[in-house]
């Protein structure tokens, strides 16, 4: 049964810092793993996919990477701002459904 | 780009009332799924279902729920007699085949 550790569960930092956030997971049987953004209340918003056979994925200043046999991804923010400020999910895919992680929720201090 | 759809986005009902919440998944996926999230907690799965039958669902998708894809184009999530803790947001998704999910914007559910 996959289970999803995310690491810390909450991070607040002052404006600019880059960031790392943690994610391990027991089953590596995954076709991709996910990164999700949601803001309180609201829907999830997918930051970066990596595929089962990739190490990292770009956008902007995002950038995941995934040890899949070891199974830990993490998201690395650079040049944190104000507008981060949200809970960052973990998603691990595999075995026909997606097992999220608790979050980390991340507070940018202007 | 295609997206996946849901309505209502809040939906507000008295315990005991049947709930349909409804998705429309992106017309040429295969795979359908719901996942809840009560407040403050995670995002926990539900179901999975392909080819017209469900292929897996999870200790919380008890005989007060069900699933249907009732026209080729929707999918839904039925309640039948909603419960105080059913209150929560709930997620639908659809894939391809071995890609990514894509969710919707979910459907907030106030059970009073």
């Amino acid at each position: 049964k996959q289970e999803v550790t995310q690491i810390p569960a909450a991070l607040s930092v002052p404006e600019g810092e880059n960031l790392v956030l943690n994610c391990s997971f027991t089953d590596s049987a995954i076709y991709n793993l996910q990164w999700f953004r949601q803001d309180p209340g609201k829907g999830l918003t997918s930051l970066l996919l990596i595929q089962s056979s990739q190490r990292e994925q770009t956008s902007g200043r995002l950038n995941a990477s995934l040890d899949k046999s070891s199974g830990r991804s993490t998201l690395y923010i650079a040049a944190s701002q104000p507008g981060d400020s949200a809970t960052y999910l973990c998603a691990p895919d595999g075995d026909d459904k997606i097992i999220f992680g608790k979050g980390t929720r991340l507070h940018i201090l202007p | 780009e295609p997206e996946v759809t849901q309505t209502p986005s809040h939906q507000v009902t008295q315990m005991g009332q049947e709930v349909i919440l409804r998705c429309v998944p992106i017309s040429n996926h295969l795979y359908f799924y719901w996942y809840r999230q009560i407040l403050g907690q995670k995002v926990e799965f539900l179901v999975s279902f392909y080819n017209n039958e469900i292929s897996e669902k999870s200790e919380i998708f008890d005989d007060q729920f069900s699933v249907e894809r009732p026209d080729g184009s929707n999918f839904t999530l039925k309640i039948r007699s909603t419960k105080l803790e059913d209150s929560a947001m709930y997620f639908c998704a659809s894939k391809l085949v071995l890609d990514t999910q894509y969710f919707g914007p979910g459907t907030r559910l106030t059970v009073l």
